[in-house]
Protein backbone atom coordinates (compact mmCIF):
# COMPACT_ATOMS: atom_id res chain seq x y z
CA UNK A 1 0.00 0.00 0.00
CA UNK A 2 1.03 3.44 -0.22
CA UNK A 3 1.50 6.12 2.15
CA UNK A 4 2.15 9.34 2.41
CA UNK A 5 3.01 10.23 6.14
CA UNK A 6 2.95 14.35 6.73
CA UNK A 7 5.05 15.14 9.59
CA UNK A 8 2.41 16.78 11.98
CA UNK A 9 -1.66 16.10 12.29
CA UNK A 10 -1.80 19.19 14.49
CA UNK A 11 0.76 22.32 14.39
CA UNK A 12 -0.47 25.98 16.14
CA UNK A 13 1.92 28.87 15.01
CA UNK A 14 2.34 32.57 15.67
CA UNK A 15 1.46 35.32 13.21
CA UNK A 16 4.78 35.85 10.64
CA UNK A 17 6.49 32.93 11.52
CA UNK A 18 7.83 30.48 9.24
CA UNK A 19 6.70 27.19 8.52
CA UNK A 20 7.43 23.64 7.13
CA UNK A 21 5.13 21.13 6.49
CA UNK A 22 7.05 18.07 5.13
CA UNK A 23 5.62 14.86 3.16
CA UNK A 24 7.48 12.36 2.28
CA UNK A 25 6.08 9.38 0.06
CA UNK A 26 7.37 5.61 -0.09
CA UNK A 27 6.46 4.62 -3.29
CA UNK A 28 8.85 6.08 -5.99
CA UNK A 29 5.69 8.41 -7.42
CA UNK A 30 6.83 10.94 -9.67
CA UNK A 31 4.26 13.55 -8.76
CA UNK A 32 3.41 15.46 -5.24
CA UNK A 33 1.28 17.74 -4.66
CA UNK A 34 -0.02 20.33 -1.86
CA UNK A 35 -3.58 21.43 -1.44
CA UNK A 36 -5.50 22.97 1.01
CA UNK A 37 -8.81 22.25 2.55
CA UNK A 38 -11.34 24.44 3.58
CA UNK A 39 -15.38 23.85 4.63
CA UNK A 40 -17.50 25.35 1.80
CA UNK A 41 -14.38 25.44 -0.25
CA UNK A 42 -13.34 22.03 -1.49
CA UNK A 43 -9.77 21.07 -2.27
CA UNK A 44 -7.64 23.62 -3.51
CA UNK A 45 -4.19 22.93 -5.04
CA UNK A 46 -1.22 24.94 -3.66
CA UNK A 47 1.66 23.76 -5.95
CA UNK A 48 2.47 20.98 -7.40
CA UNK A 49 5.82 19.08 -8.74
CA UNK A 50 6.35 16.47 -11.48
CA UNK A 51 9.96 16.16 -10.84
CA UNK A 52 12.77 16.57 -8.64
CA UNK A 53 13.56 20.47 -8.06
CA UNK A 54 10.77 20.83 -10.26
CA UNK A 55 7.51 22.40 -9.51
CA UNK A 56 4.73 24.53 -10.69
CA UNK A 57 2.48 26.75 -9.27
CA UNK A 58 -1.63 25.79 -8.56
CA UNK A 59 -4.55 27.71 -8.04
CA UNK A 60 -3.61 29.69 -5.02
CA UNK A 61 0.42 29.86 -4.84
CA UNK A 62 0.34 33.12 -3.15
CA UNK A 63 1.76 32.58 0.08
CA UNK A 64 3.47 29.57 -0.20
CA UNK A 65 6.82 28.18 -1.63
CA UNK A 66 7.73 24.77 -1.93
CA UNK A 67 10.65 22.31 -1.95
CA UNK A 68 11.51 19.36 -3.70
CA UNK A 69 15.12 18.05 -3.01
CA UNK A 70 14.57 14.30 -2.89
CA UNK A 71 12.06 12.63 -5.31
CA UNK A 72 10.28 11.39 -1.74
CA UNK A 73 9.84 14.34 -0.23
CA UNK A 74 7.78 17.43 -1.14
CA UNK A 75 7.96 20.74 2.06
CA UNK A 76 5.67 23.35 2.00
CA UNK A 77 6.75 26.22 3.21
CA UNK A 78 5.13 29.17 4.71
CA UNK A 79 7.35 32.18 4.20
CA UNK A 80 5.12 34.31 6.56
CA UNK A 81 2.50 32.31 8.75
CA UNK A 82 -0.85 34.44 8.46
CA UNK A 83 -4.22 33.87 10.11
CA UNK A 84 -5.76 33.42 6.78
CA UNK A 85 -3.05 30.39 6.48
CA UNK A 86 -5.03 28.41 9.15
CA UNK A 87 -6.49 25.42 7.27
CA UNK A 88 -6.29 21.56 7.18
CA UNK A 89 -3.11 20.89 4.48
CA UNK A 90 -3.11 17.36 2.09
CA UNK A 91 -0.20 16.06 0.56
CA UNK A 92 -0.64 13.78 -2.17
CA UNK A 93 1.07 11.79 -4.49
CA UNK A 94 0.46 10.18 -7.78
CA UNK A 95 2.49 7.43 -9.72
CA UNK A 96 2.87 9.21 -12.91
CA UNK A 97 1.99 11.82 -15.48
CA UNK A 98 -1.02 9.96 -16.79
CA UNK A 99 -4.33 11.20 -15.53
CA UNK A 100 -5.45 8.02 -14.55
CA UNK A 101 -3.21 7.20 -12.09
CA UNK A 102 -4.62 8.23 -8.54
CA UNK A 103 -3.81 10.24 -6.23
CA UNK A 104 -2.59 9.17 -2.53
CA UNK A 105 -3.45 11.22 0.02
CA UNK A 106 -2.17 11.55 3.71
CA UNK A 107 -3.73 12.37 6.59
CA UNK A 108 -3.64 15.66 7.09
CA UNK A 109 -1.68 18.71 9.02
CA UNK A 110 -4.16 21.09 10.66
CA UNK A 111 -2.29 24.28 10.79
CA UNK A 112 -3.41 26.71 13.48
CA UNK A 113 -2.11 30.70 12.91
CA UNK A 114 -2.30 32.79 16.02
CA UNK B 1 -14.64 26.89 -18.04
CA UNK B 2 -12.79 25.22 -15.61
CA UNK B 3 -15.03 24.34 -12.44
CA UNK B 4 -16.69 21.40 -11.31
CA UNK B 5 -20.07 22.21 -9.76
CA UNK B 6 -20.90 19.62 -6.85
CA UNK B 7 -24.61 19.15 -5.29
CA UNK B 8 -25.56 18.95 -2.24
CA UNK B 9 -23.65 20.56 -0.08
CA UNK B 10 -24.36 17.81 2.72
CA UNK B 11 -27.26 14.90 2.59
CA UNK B 12 -28.74 13.10 5.77
CA UNK B 13 -29.90 10.01 4.24
CA UNK B 14 -31.34 6.64 6.34
CA UNK B 15 -29.68 3.67 6.42
CA UNK B 16 -30.74 0.77 3.46
CA UNK B 17 -31.65 4.40 1.44
CA UNK B 18 -30.16 5.95 -1.65
CA UNK B 19 -27.99 8.54 -1.44
CA UNK B 20 -27.64 10.40 -4.54
CA UNK B 21 -24.49 13.22 -5.28
CA UNK B 22 -24.95 15.22 -8.92
CA UNK B 23 -22.14 16.99 -10.12
CA UNK B 24 -21.38 19.36 -13.49
CA UNK B 25 -18.39 20.30 -15.49
CA UNK B 26 -17.58 22.84 -18.23
CA UNK B 27 -15.16 21.94 -20.27
CA UNK B 28 -16.63 19.41 -22.81
CA UNK B 29 -12.57 18.36 -22.90
CA UNK B 30 -12.80 16.90 -19.61
CA UNK B 31 -12.44 13.15 -20.17
CA UNK B 32 -11.89 11.47 -16.29
CA UNK B 33 -14.00 11.63 -13.93
CA UNK B 34 -13.07 10.51 -10.50
CA UNK B 35 -14.72 10.06 -7.16
CA UNK B 36 -12.97 10.25 -4.06
CA UNK B 37 -14.31 9.54 -0.09
CA UNK B 38 -13.13 11.46 3.02
CA UNK B 39 -13.25 9.49 6.32
CA UNK B 40 -13.33 12.11 9.41
CA UNK B 41 -9.59 12.63 10.08
CA UNK B 42 -8.23 10.64 6.86
CA UNK B 43 -7.21 12.05 3.41
CA UNK B 44 -9.39 11.72 0.52
CA UNK B 45 -9.18 7.94 -1.65
CA UNK B 46 -10.15 7.30 -5.06
CA UNK B 47 -13.50 5.60 -4.71
CA UNK B 48 -14.54 5.20 -8.28
CA UNK B 49 -13.78 6.55 -11.49
CA UNK B 50 -15.42 6.75 -14.93
CA UNK B 51 -14.08 7.92 -18.48
CA UNK B 52 -17.01 9.52 -20.73
CA UNK B 53 -17.11 6.38 -23.54
CA UNK B 54 -19.79 4.39 -20.75
CA UNK B 55 -23.05 5.61 -19.07
CA UNK B 56 -22.75 3.51 -16.27
CA UNK B 57 -20.19 1.99 -14.07
CA UNK B 58 -20.75 0.01 -10.86
CA UNK B 59 -18.63 -1.12 -8.27
CA UNK B 60 -20.65 -3.13 -5.63
CA UNK B 61 -22.71 -0.73 -4.00
CA UNK B 62 -21.45 2.19 -5.90
CA UNK B 63 -22.22 3.24 -9.32
CA UNK B 64 -21.58 6.57 -11.46
CA UNK B 65 -24.10 7.66 -14.15
CA UNK B 66 -22.63 9.74 -16.57
CA UNK B 67 -24.41 12.19 -19.25
CA UNK B 68 -22.06 13.31 -21.68
CA UNK B 69 -25.10 15.63 -23.42
CA UNK B 70 -25.65 17.21 -20.27
CA UNK B 71 -22.26 17.15 -18.92
CA UNK B 72 -23.29 15.96 -15.80
CA UNK B 73 -22.44 12.89 -13.71
CA UNK B 74 -23.81 11.33 -10.18
CA UNK B 75 -22.66 8.75 -7.79
CA UNK B 76 -25.05 6.51 -6.65
CA UNK B 77 -24.86 4.67 -3.13
CA UNK B 78 -27.19 1.95 -2.78
CA UNK B 79 -28.42 0.49 0.60
CA UNK B 80 -26.21 3.34 2.41
CA UNK B 81 -24.57 2.38 5.61
CA UNK B 82 -23.80 4.57 8.49
CA UNK B 83 -20.45 3.27 7.03
CA UNK B 84 -20.31 5.15 4.49
CA UNK B 85 -20.73 8.96 6.04
CA UNK B 86 -18.31 10.48 4.79
CA UNK B 87 -17.67 13.45 2.54
CA UNK B 88 -17.11 12.64 -1.04
CA UNK B 89 -15.50 14.75 -3.74
CA UNK B 90 -16.15 14.86 -7.25
CA UNK B 91 -13.91 15.59 -9.63
CA UNK B 92 -12.80 15.79 -13.25
CA UNK B 93 -9.52 16.39 -15.67
CA UNK B 94 -8.16 15.84 -19.07
CA UNK B 95 -7.01 12.20 -18.98
CA UNK B 96 -3.82 12.84 -21.97
CA UNK B 97 -2.26 16.10 -21.32
CA UNK B 98 0.35 16.45 -19.10
CA UNK B 99 1.43 19.55 -16.43
CA UNK B 100 -1.14 21.71 -14.69
CA UNK B 101 -3.63 20.70 -17.88
CA UNK B 102 -4.07 17.26 -16.46
CA UNK B 103 -4.76 18.17 -12.77
CA UNK B 104 -7.97 17.02 -11.10
CA UNK B 105 -10.27 19.38 -10.47
CA UNK B 106 -12.39 19.32 -7.32
CA UNK B 107 -15.90 19.74 -6.51
CA UNK B 108 -16.41 21.22 -2.80
CA UNK B 109 -18.00 18.23 -1.54
CA UNK B 110 -20.83 16.47 0.08
CA UNK B 111 -20.87 15.56 2.84
CA UNK B 112 -23.22 12.57 3.42
CA UNK B 113 -24.63 11.38 7.41
CA UNK B 114 -26.39 8.14 7.06
CA UNK B 115 -28.48 7.41 9.76
CA UNK B 116 -29.08 4.18 11.32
Amino acid sequence: DVKVTQSSRYLVKRTGEKVFLECVQDMDHENMFWYRQDPGLGLRLIYFSYDVKMKEKGDIPEGYSVSREKKERFSLILESASTNQTSMYLCASSLTRTRGSPLHFGNGTRLTVT
Amino acid sequence: QQQVKQSPQSLIVQKGGISIINCAYENTAFDYFPWYQQFPGKGPALLIAIRPDVSEKKEGRFTISFNKSAKQFSLHIMDSQPGDSATYFCAASLMNYGGSQGNLIFGKGTKLSVKP
